[in-house]
C-alpha cells in the first residue's frame, strides 16, 4: 500500500499566517491526491483534489501543488474558522491511503 | 444536494458482527462512476479507508480488513451496506460513509465529495 507522511504532525500559527502542509508518498501518484479538513465531531470536508483543483465553495486561500510524491497544501491568510485537522489522501491506487494527519492550532 | 446518513449499532461485543448501513440521496449508484467508501477513524486518530463499491457492483477493501469486510448496495433503498465481522475493541471508531465519482474508463480510485456525519462504534463487553 502507498503510504502517505504528512508534516508537520501539528503546528501552530496565527492569524493571517501563510502556512504549508506538505504530503509526501511512497512512491509516484501522479496528481491523484486530495486535501481534507477535519474540525472536531465533524466529517472531513474535501478541500482539494488533483492535487491542485479547489472544491466547489472552498475559499481561494486554500492552494494545492505537487506531484509525484511532493504535494503541499497553503493556507495563504489563516482565518479563525481554518483551525482543524487537515489529512491527504491518495487516489491513485487501491487500496485508498491517508496521511496520519495535521492538527493547526492557534498559536 | 447530496446527504448520506449511517445507521447501525452504538455498541457491539467482542467476536460480535457489526452491521452498518449508508443511506444516501441526491444521486444514484446506478449511475455511470458513482460509488460509495466507508472510512473510519479511531478517538483521536487518522482516518482509514475500509472498502467502496461502485455503479458497477465492483468492490475493493482494504488489504488488512478484508477477510473480515463485506460490501454491497440496494441501488432501489439508495443503501450501503458494510458488515465486518469478528469486531474487538480496537475496531472503537467513527464509521462514516462517503461518495465518489470514478473515471468510468480508467476505473482508478477516487476523492470523496460528500460524506456522512458518521456513527460511533464501540466495541466492548
Amino acid at each position: 500500500a502507498i503510504q502517505l507522511t504528512q508534516s508537520p504532525s501539528s503546528l501552530s500559527a496565527s492569524l493571517g499566517d501563510r502556512v504549508t502542509i506538505t504530503c509526501r508518498a511512497s512512491q509516484g501518484i501522479s496528481s491523484a491526491l486530495a486535501w481534507y479538513q477535519q474540525k472536531p465531531g465533524k466529517a472531513p470536508k474535501l478541500l482539494l483534489y488533483d492535487a491542485s483543483s479547489l472544491q466547489s465553495g472552498v475559499p481561494s486561500r486554500f492552494s494545492g501543488s505537487g506531484s509525484g510524491t511532493d504535494f503541499t497544501l497553503t493556507i495563504s491568510s489563516l482565518q479563525p474558522e481554518d483551525f482543524a485537522t487537515y489529512y491527504c489522501q491518495q487516489f491513485n491506487n487501491f487500496p485508498i491511503t491517508f496521511g496520519q494527519g495535521t492538527r493547526l492550532e492557534i498559536k | 444536494q447530496v446527504t448520506l446518513r449511517e445507521s447501525g449499532p452504538a455498541l457491539v461485543k467482542p467476536t460480535q458482527t457489526l452491521t452498518l448501513t449508508c443511506t444516501f440521496s441526491g444521486f444514484s449508484l446506478s449511475t455511470s462512476g458513482m460509488c460509495v467508501s466507508w472510512i473510519r477513524q479511531p478517538p483521536g486518530k487518522a482516518l482509514e479507508w475500509l472498502a467502496l463499491i461502485d455503479w458497477d457492483d465492483d468492490k475493493y477493501y482494504s488489504t488488512s480488513l478484508k477477510t473480515r469486510l463485506s460490501i454491497s448496495k440496494d441501488t432501489s433503498k439508495n443503501q450501503v451496506v458494510l458488515t465486518m465481522t469478528n469486531m474487538d475493541p480496537v475496531d472503537t471508531a467513527s464509521y462514516y460513509c462517503a461518495r465518489g465519482a470514478r473515471d468510468v474508463w480508467v476505473r482508478a480510485p477516487t476523492n470523496f465529495d460528500s460524506w456522512g456525519q458518521g456513527t460511533l462504534v464501540t466495541v466492548s463487553s
